[in-house]
């Protein structure tokens, strides 16, 4: 069964700092996508970024960048130049795309960016 | 474009009330999900559908079930509510094919049950 694990149930980071968010997945399948979601404290579900099983450069969109070790199955989250603004909580999410389509999401870790 | 359009945004029920949580998209999108989010939880699958006329259960189906005769509309029905319903909503849309296929969300529907 697929699964993605979040270790990390809070995170603290300065203001202007970087951050990596940990996020970890188990599927047997070849072929899989891999999104980071941002919901901050208004509830909604907002996509950051994206990174397919297949793809041979790691994501990067704006501000996020997502390193990908295919070996040893993480997809971290990296957030360089931490803003006040950045502090939600965030997903990571597995969709599989050669089966039943569906989006299996971790536990989430909370981040707070410190002034 | 609206996008997902889900509704009420919130909804207090009594316990063995029923009700209906209204999806609809914009996007002439093939799939469709509905998950429930727990107090600092992720999100868990109740249901999905692939098209119109075909719909699935997901990790947590008890409870609830789905109908899906249009490519917009996914609607969600809890029958006899109970207080382990209390939850937020989220319904959600995307593509079949292509690599970036993100989930689109609507807002979220805060469901209490008392």
């Amino acid at each position: 069964a697929q699964k993605i694990t979040q270790t990390q149930p809070g995170m603290f980071v300065q203001e202007k700092e970087a951050v990596t968010l940990d996020c970890t997945y188990d599927t047997s399948d070849p072929s899989y996508g891999l999104f980071w979601y941002k919901q901050p404290s208004s509830g909604e579900m907002i996509f950051l970024i994206y990174q397919g099983s297949y793809d041979q450069q790691n994501a990067t969109e704006g501000r996020y960048s997502l390193n990908f070790q295919k070996a040893r199955k993480s997809a971290n989250l990296v957030i360089s130049a931490s803003q006040l603004g950045d502090s939600a909580m965030y997903f990571c999410a597995m969709r599989d795309t050669s089966g039943t389509y569906k989006y299996i999401f971790g536990t989430g870790t909370r981040l707070k960016v410190l002034a | 474009n609206a996008g997902v359009t889900q509704t009420p945004k919130f909804r207090i029920l009594k316990i063995g009330q029923s009700m209906t949580l209204q999806c609809t998209q914009d996007m002439n999108h093939n799939y469709m999900y509905w998950y429930r989010q727990d107090p600092g939880m992720g999100l868990k699958l109740i249901y999905y559908s692939v098209g119109a006329g075909i719909t699935d259960k997901g990790e947590v189906p008890n409870g609830y079930n789905v109908s899906r005769s249009t490519t917009e509309d996914f609607p969600l029905r809890l029958e006899l509510a109970a207080p382990s319903q209390t939850s937020v909503y989220f319904c959600a849309s995307s593509l079949l094919t292509g690599g970036n296929t993100e989930a689109f969300f609507g807002q979220g529907t805060r469901l209490t049950v008392v």
